[in-house]
C-alpha cells in the first residue's frame, strides 16, 4: 500500500541548532513533494516545493532535498528558533494508478519544538 | 491570512444529522480542495473541484457530498454524521501547485 512515513513524531533541538526532518514514501512516483508548516488549530501553510528533477531546493533558513532512488525527502532548519516550533508536515503530488489526475498525499508530520 | 474563507469555525451536532462547511476561495483561483484532520489519520484528502467540476475523489464517504458554484465558493455536505466524522475540516484553494489552506471547520459530533 502507499505510505509516507514521517520519522519522528516530536523533534525537540535547542536554538541556534539545525533541525532535520526526515520523510520517507513508498510505492509513489511522486511528480513533486512540498513540505508545510501546522501550527495548533490552524491551516497548513506551503513552504516549500521540490520537483522530482531536482535534488536541492532553499528558502532563507530552509533547505530540503529529495531523493528518489531513496525515496526521501529530508527538510532542514538551520539557526533554529522557538517561533519556528511547530508540526511539519510532508507531502506528496502522485498519480493515483492509471488516473490521469493527480493528488496531494500528506505524512501525518513532525511536531517540533525548539526550546531557547 | 491565506485569503481562504471557512465558515462556520465550530459545530456542535448530534449524531445522525447533516451540516453544511462553506468555503470561499482565494481571489481568482479556480480549484478547491477539501481535506478532513483528525488525530488518528492525520490529513485526509476528500475532494477536488475545478471551476465548478469535480476533479479528483480521495477517501470521501458516500454519506458526504460536496459542490462548487458559479462564483466558486464551494460547500461540503456531510449527513448521517457518527461520532467518527468529528475532526477538523479544511477547505484549501490553488491557482498552480502552492495550495493556501483555510482556517478550518472544527466539527464535533455528540
Amino acid at each position: 500500500s502507499q505510505k509516507i512515513e514521517q520519522n519522528s513524531e516530536a523533534l525537540n533541538i535547542q536554538e541556534g541548532k539545525t533541525a532535520t526532518l526526515t520523510c520517507n514514501y513508498t510505492n509513489y512516483s511522486p511528480a513533486y513533494l512540498q513540505w508545510y508548516r501546522q501550527d495548533p488549530g490552524r491551516g497548513p501553510v506551503f513552504l516549500l516545493l521540490i520537483r522530482e528533477n531536482e535534488k536541492e531546493k532553499r528558502k532563507e533558513r530552509l533547505k530540503v532535498t529529495f531523493d528518489t532512488t531513496l525515496k526521501q525527502s529530508l527538510f532542514h532548519i538551520t539557526a533554529s528558533q522557538p517561533a519556528d516550533s511547530a508540526t511539519y508536515l510532508c507531502a506528496l503530488y502522485a498519480f493515483d494508478r492509471g488516473s490521469t489526475l493527480g493528488r496531494l498525499y500528506f505524512g501525518r508530520g513532525t511536531q517540533l519544538t525548539v526550546w531557547p | 491570512d491565506s485569503g481562504v474563507t471557512q465558515t462556520p469555525k465550530h459545530l456542535i451536532t448530534a449524531t445522525g444529522q447533516r451540516v453544511t462547511l462553506r468555503c470561499s476561495p482565494r481571489s481568482g483561483d479556480l480549484s478547491v480542495y477539501w481535506y478532513q484532520q483528525s488525530l488518528d489519520q492525520g490529513l485526509q484528502f476528500l475532494i477536488q473541484y475545478y471551476n465548478g467540476e469535480e476533479r479528483a475523489k480521495g477517501n470521501i464517504l458516500e454519506r458526504f457530498s460536496a459542490q462548487q458554484f458559479p462564483d466558486l465558493h464551494s460547500e461540503l455536505n456531510l449527513s448521517s454524521l457518527e461520532l467518527g466524522d468529528s475532526a477538523l475540516y479544511f477547505c484549501a484553494s490553488s491557482e498552480g501547485d502552492e495550495q493556501f489552506f483555510g482556517p478550518g471547520t472544527r466539527l464535533t459530533v455528540l
